[in-house]
């Protein structure tokens, strides 16, 4: 089985501080990692994801997200956030073998404060 | 432009009533799915077909039944709506190296009264 934590229902940030989303997650052997955006009344957007190779991954918009194996986590970060970062965050884990279906995190509301 | 349409945005149900959600994409994705968004709880899988011809249940199955009437359309039938019922849905595909991630609809707001 395979299953994903978000530990924060809201995370609160000043415009231009530096974010951080936490995510981390449970999977049979390796993962394939990936973080989506939800702005209100839309689907889901893809941000980044994680396959293989460097743990700092770089994504749309100025987000990054780094994969700790050991910790088992995958926390989303931007140096300095916007407004119209506000959203719903999701974090999703796979198996990266064979064929599995995504997991989805219960979601993090992200508040950039002007 | 390419990507996941889903039918309708809005629908308003009786308890009791049937209703088929529509969806389908035009990436030549072979796999596809349909998930539920509710406050609190994330994306629930509901049903996903892995490739045209096979469907499974997802985490959430009950009270949904599915068709994957080829590669393109993927279609979530309500057989008796019940309150429960109401929610978000989303439809979404991906190739079957799920490497590349989702691609999801616009979604569907069901509410059943």
């Amino acid at each position: 089985a395979q299953s994903v934590a978000q530990p924060e229902d809201q995370v609160n940030v000043a415009e231009g501080n530096p974010l951080t989303v936490k995510c981390t997650y449970s999977v049979s052997g390796n993962p394939y990692l990936f973080w989506y955006v939800q702005y209100p009344n839309r689907g889901l957007q893809f941000l980044l994801k994680y396959i293989t190779g460097d743990n700092l991954v770089k994504g749309s918009y100025g987000f990054e997200a780094e994969f700790n194996k050991s910790q088992t986590s995958f926390h989303l970060k931007k140096p300095s956030a916007l407004v119209s970062d506000s959203a719903l965050y999701f974090c999703a884990v796979t198996m990266n073998s064979g064929y599995s279906t995504l997991t989805f995190g219960k979601g993090t509301m992200l508040l950039v404060s002007p | 432009n390419a990507g996941v349409t889903q039918t309708p945005k809005f629908q308003v149900l009786k308890t009791g009533q049937s209703m088929t959600l529509q969806c389908a994409q035009d990436m030549n994705h072979n796999s596809m799915y349909w998930y539920r968004q509710d406050p609190g709880m994330g994306l629930r899988l509901i049903y996903y077909s892995a490739s045209e011809g096979t469907t499974d249940k997802g985490e959430v199955p009950n009270g949904y039944n599915v068709s994957r009437l080829n590669k393109r359309e993927f279609s979530l039938r309500l057989e008796s709506a019940a309150p429960s019922q109401t929610s978000v849905y989303f439809c979404a595909s991906s190739e079957r190296t799920l490497g590349y991630g989702y691609t999801f609809g616009s979604g569907t707001r069901l509410t059943v009264v």
